[in-house]
């Protein structure tokens, strides 16, 4: 069946550095979302990209759509302490009612 | 005003027994999901209702029901707990045939199972 991979599973980094976080599917997508999920929290909607080559910003974090449309990439440009948390990707099967989502890459912050 | 509500918060209970989450959504959204967050984080679905129509069913034990007695609301029953059934449940709702198809997820219930 369709998965959807991400790597790192974890990555801890000094605050200021930057992060980046890859999502694979196994299957070409019709578009992919990200979410953020703070510690202890719920999932919260950041974006979605649809287009083959997409790039979106929202302030430091970019996200990238894959030309074959089956990978991503969230790149978050000088970390805060702020953006701690599990960012997921997640993309449709089948129809448009299921999301499957990735595994999810956790990130820490170092102050 | 909450989005999407979820009670209880927290939910302790003893191996075998049955208990319900309930999930209700403000938004006027059509589409109504269950999910289970494990332990490692990982986002299951579980269920999806469209229109009070059960649309999604993975492979879930048949302890788990789903009810929606409207498109706001969407209650998940397990009947015989047992510990592999501790986790974190999230509902969602979302509005389909809009361009964004973003999810809206509840704050999750916890359950625990003794």
């Amino acid at each position: 069946g369709q998965q959807v991979m991400q790597i790192p599973q974890y990555q801890h980094v000094q605050e200021g550095e930057d992060f980046t976080t890859y999502c694979n599917s196994s299957t070409t997508l019709s578009n992919i979302q990200w979410y953020k999920q703070r510690p202890g929290g719920h999932p919260v909607f950041l974006i979605q990209l649809v287009k083959s080559g997409e790039v979106k910003k929202q302030k430091r974090l970019t996200f990238q759509f894959g030309e074959a449309k089956k990978n991503s990439s969230l790149h978050i440009t000088a970390t805060q302490t702020t953006d701690v948390g599990t960012y997921f990707c997640a993309g449709p099967r089948g129809g448009s009612y299921k999301l499957i989502f990735g595994s999810g890459t956790r990130l820490l912050v170092r102050p | 005003d909450t989005a999407v509500s979820q009670t209880p918060k927290y939910l302790v209970t003893q191996m075998g027994n049955d208990k319900s989450i309930k999930c209700e959504q403000n938004l006027g959204h059509d589409t109504m999901y269950w999910y289970k967050q494990d332990s490692k984080k990982f986002l299951k679905i579980m269920f999806s209702y469209n229109n009070k129509e059960l649309i999604i069913n993975e492979t879930v034990p048949n302890r788990f029901s789903p009810k929606s007695p409207d498109k706001a609301h969407l209650n998940l029953h397990i009947n015989s707990l047992e510990l592999g059934d501790s986790a974190v449940y999230f509902c969602a709702s979302r509005h389909t045939g809009v361009a964004y198809n973003e999810q809206f997820f509840g704050p999750g219930t916890r359950l625990t199972v003794l």
